[in-house]
């Protein structure tokens, strides 16, 4: 059971848009900066968002993030059928026993 | 170009002991926090373990008196000592480098190195 939850999966046609949440609690995103990485099957993670809503140089403004209270939404436009992967949120958690924590992770299936 | 290269994984069995390493080049090591991240297969991302610049390190719950984390500066690598291993170790273990801002997140990972812990 993650700290941060994620829908398990979700699903867009080529060209569509999609939002993928993630909610937590006072203790981490409430009070903390939230990323969100994308992964492809064998490969490491790749940032896509930091800071609740910066982009890296390189990632396509295609990609959006944004945090309000306890969760944070990743939004996708113009999908395309290279986006299909696993979106992972990520941030720090101040509770007792401090540590990073991630989502459970979202399929992203571009149908 | 930043690089982190990690080794050390293989097969234990459970209650044994492995050592991963973390070496690192293209950044100033000394001051970037570290961290390692495992992804069991076919599951999430799990933080494992991260230290700091100075003496601070950090453990998930389930690794923690288990796994011990630590850098040496002078080799630009970071360690990760796992004892008392587990099934549920099994996993492939990224490091990480934290940006310098400490605001808790990874633009570089290396390419993971297998712990497998079976019989």
């Amino acid at each position: 059971q993650s700290v941060l939850t994620q829908p398990p999966s979700v699903s867009a046609a080529p060209g569509q848009n999609v939002t993928i949440s993630c909610s937590g609690s006072s203790s981490n995103i409430g009070n903390r900066y939230v990323s969100w990485y994308q992964q492809f099957p064998g490969t490491a993670p790749k940032l896509l968002i930091y800071d609740n809503n910066e982009r890296p140089s390189g990632i396509s403004d295609r990609f959006s993030g944004s945090k309000s209270g306890t969760s944070a939404t990743l939004g996708i436009t113009g999908l395309q059928t290279g986006d299909e992967a696993d979106y992972y949120c990520g941030t720090w958690d101040n509770s007792l026993g401090a540590g990073g924590v991630f989502g459970g992770g979202t399929k992203l299936t571009v149908l | 170009e930043v690089q982190l290269l990690e080794s050390g994984g293989g097969l234990v069995q459970p209650g044994g002991s492995l050592r991963l390493s973390c070496a690192v080049s293209g950044f100033t090591f000394s001051s970037h926090a570290m961290s390692w991240v495992r992804q069991a297969p076919g599951k999430g991302l799990d933080w494992v373990s991260g230290v700091g610049t100075g003496d601070a390190t950090y453990y998930a719950d389930s690794v923690k008196g288990r796994f011990t984390v630590s850098r040496d500066n002078s080799k630009n690598t970071v360690y990760l000592q796992m004892n008392n291993l587990r099934a549920e170790d099994t996993a492939v273990y990224y490091c990480a480098k934290e940006d310098i801002t400490r605001h808790f997140f990874f633009q570089h990972w290396g390419q993971g190195t297998l712990v497998t812990v079976s019989s």
